[in-house]
């Protein structure tokens, strides 16, 4: 069964630092990995979607990367803002959706 | 951009009722969609997928007799909760896929409906 480990659990960086969220999944065979953004008690807010065949997806500051072989993603902001501050999920669809328990980022003015 | 509505947004019940939770996707057709639910201060979890024309896939430990779902349309299912109960309070999402219908498509979430079962 696919299990998806988010690290860290928590972030807290000041206004303007790169960072790296990372996620980890134990069974390889995926259709695609979504990372996703929560804010406090709203739905979720879909950033990139990379399907198994990729590699890597950008949108504006974000870049999402996968590596399949190695079980791992990794969500990168470039120059964070405190609108950036949410929980990120990771979403791995191998037949199903399995979520990550998060990271709660909070960016600090 | 494709865009899936819930409603109500947040629902307050007594123990005992039902509570009934749709789903919509406004400007495409799906297929299939899911329901999640989360707690406080955990992760969504899958508790069944919800397939237009047929019966709903429920993940193992979610009743499917407490949790009813429908997928009338291609752009509409419902969720009911059925005799709610305190423990039953959570937040409820449901998503639905943008694409061919595949295990690829995108997966686009509602901004879910928060129940609060007293």
């Amino acid at each position: 069964k696919q299990e998806v480990t988010q690290i860290p659990a928590a972030l807290s960086v000041p206004e303007g630092e790169n960072l790296v969220l990372n996620c980890s999944f134990t069974d390889s065979a995926i259709y695609n990995l979504q990372w996703f953004r929560q804010d406090p008690g709203k739905g979720l807010t879909s950033l990139l979607l990379i399907q198994s065949s990729q590699r890597e997806q950008t949108s504006g500051r974000l870049n999402a990367s996968l590596d399949k072989s190695s079980g791992r993603s990794t969500l990168y902001i470039a120059a964070s803002q405190p609108g950036d501050s949410a929980t990120y999920l990771c979403v791995i669809n191998n037949n199903d959706m399995r979520f990550g328990a998060g990271t709660r980022l909070t960016v600090k003015p | 951009g494709a865009v899936v509505s819930q409603h109500p947004s947040r629902v307050i019940c007594k123990s005992g009722t039902s509570v009934k939770i749709e789903c919509r996707s406004l400007d495409f057709q799906a297929t299939t969609m899911f329901w999640y639910r989360q707690f406080p201060k955990q992760s969504l979890m899958l508790m069944a997928t919800s397939n237009e024309g047929s019966k709903a896939t429920y993940e193992q430990g979610v009743e499917k007799d407490k949790f009813l779902i429908n997928h009338a349309s291609l752009t509409l299912s419902t969720l009911t909760v059925t005799s709610a109960h305190p423990e039953d309070s959570s937040f409820y999402i449901c998503s639905a896929g943008l694409g061919a219908g595949g295990l690829t498509d995108t997966q686009y979430f509602g901004p879910g409906t928060r129940l609060t079962v007293l």
